[in-house]
């Protein structure tokens, strides 16, 4: 298995421009999760889908923050438009929903200038 | 709302010597426990985690954590550090039945040879 696969791993922006990441889950895995990490904020869950609906998206910052699961084997998660204070690493992550393990994905390193 | 605490955020220690990192967590009811390792510049990765059973579980790399039901606590410990174990951990918790993770603020673990 290629274990969670995320694109890009690295983008750098100019400010108000469009950014998709991109996440692909474990083949099987019916969970899919959305984490920013910085240095001043930690960890922190932006939403996760179970079963390709959106379950909860209390994390997500504000409007110009979307995320999508069109099928069982993609996510996106949009930032438009994006300013300096979203860079950070965002990671994807997914289960099977047994028992709540996770396995994340290598992480996107988004900067904004 | 459940929460987790890591009370030691930043820990130095010398090769050889023993580690223990404090975990702890409020909520009343059944809980998955895991422990999660960050090395620098890459993505999360389980140590080990805690599900039912043998309160004492070990996990890969040495790491082993005791759940201590009546303190709320999964501590991790290793009897001896490397050099090689500097890395952030992270403690989560999950109520069963439930697929979002908790985490903890996170321990940077900085392992001097």
């Amino acid at each position: 298995d290629a274990g969670v696969i995320q694109s890009p791993r690295h983008e750098v922006t100019e400010m108000g421009q469009e950014v998709t990441l991109r996440c692909k889950p474990i083949s099987g895995h019916n969970s899919l999760f959305w984490y920013r990490q910085t240095m001043m904020r930690g960890l922190e869950l932006l939403i996760y889908f179970n079963n390709n609906v959106p379950i909860d998206d209390s994390g997500m910052p504000e409007d110009r923050f979307s995320a999508k699961m069109p099928n069982a084997s993609f996510s996106t998660l949009k930032i438009q438009p994006s300013e300096p204070r979203d860079s950070a690493v965002y990671f994807c992550a997914s289960s099977s929903g047994r028992g709540g393990e996770q396995f994340f994905g290598p992480g996107t390193r988004l900067t904004v200038l | 709302a459940q929460s987790v605490s890591q009370h030691n955020h930043h820990v130095i220690l010398s090769e050889a010597a023993s580690l223990e990192l404090g975990c702890n967590y409020s909520y009343g009811g059944t809980v998955n426990l895991f422990w999660y390792v960050q090395y620098p510049g890459q993505h999360l990765q389980l140590l080990l985690k805690y599900f039912s059973g043998d309160p004492l579980v070990k996990g890969i790399k040495g790491f082993e954590a005791e759940f201590i039901k009546s303190k709320f606590s999964f501590n991790l410990r290793k009897p001896s550090v490397q050099w090689s174990d500097t890395a952030e951990y992270f403690c989560a918790v999950n109520d069963r039945g439930f697929q979002k993770l908790v985490f903890g603020t996170g321990t940077r673990l900085l392992v001097s040879p």
